[in-house]
């Protein structure tokens, strides 16, 4: 079965840094997501992308995310100057056409030290 | 504004005694509804979701509309149930973001 994947499995980074996390979708599919999830805390959505561009986007998906679809293979997350408050589980999700269910990624654990 | 409650954080329930999971929803359309589990160091799995009217490993779940609930149920459970389960809300427009509750662990004593 096909499976969203997501590298690296654990990112350390310094405050301030730029931190990119990267997912590749399941092939056909067409709608992309990021949620992340604070040790502790719920599940929550960050922002979703459709046709290259943003279709909605949550109040934590300031200006200091943005994703991208650089080619067509992979859908990136980019978090510019990371704050310790970033430190959480990142995880991606694509779905198919119509009401296909969002298929999630083993996730990205980002530590900001 | 959309929210899933899932009241229990915790729960523990002896093998081949029954299960249910608690979720209650607030939406102002119809949403759907979905259940996923995630078992230790795994990711995010589909278990059920209502529209699907399906049984996975065991478990069912009916959405009550009246009740504004979405409870997952299994009438025995086995150890290898023992996992983090989400209740999770999409919007009626296809392809929205999921609003997920905050989890239950659910620990199957032997």
């Amino acid at each position: 079965e096909p499976e969203v994947t997501q590298t690296p499995s654990h990112q350390v980074t310094q405050m301030g840094q730029e931190v990119i996390l990267r997912c590749v979708p399941i092939s056909n599919h067409l709608y992309f997501y990021w949620y992340r999830q604070i040790l502790g805390q719920k599940v929550e959505f960050l922002v979703s992308f459709y046709n290259n561009e943003i279709s909605e986007k949550s109040e934590i998906f300031d200006d200091q995310f943005s994703v991208e679809r650089p080619d067509g293979s992979n859908f990136t997350l980019k978090i510019r100057s990371t704050k310790l408050e970033d430190s959480a589980m990142y995880f991606c999700a694509s779905s198919g056409m119509g009401d296909q269910p969002q298929h999630f990624g083993d996730g990205t654990r980002l530590s900001i030290l | 504004a959309q929210r899933v409650t899932q009241p229990e954080k915790l729960l523990s329930v002896f093998k081949g005694a029954p299960v249910e999971l608690k979720c209650n929803y607030s939406y102002s359309g119809s949403p759907e509804l979905f259940w996923y589990v995630q078992y230790s160091r795994q990711r995010l799995q589909l278990l059920l979701r209502h529209i699907s009217r399906e049984s996975i490993k065991g478990f069912t779940a009916d959405l009550n509309k009246g009740e504004t609930s979405f409870h997952l149920k299994k009438p025995f459970a086995q150890e290898e149930d023992s996992a983090m389960y989400y209740c999770a809300l999409r919007g009626n427009f296809g392809n929205e973001k999921l609003t997920f509750g905050t989890g239950t662990r659910l620990t199957i004593i032997p």
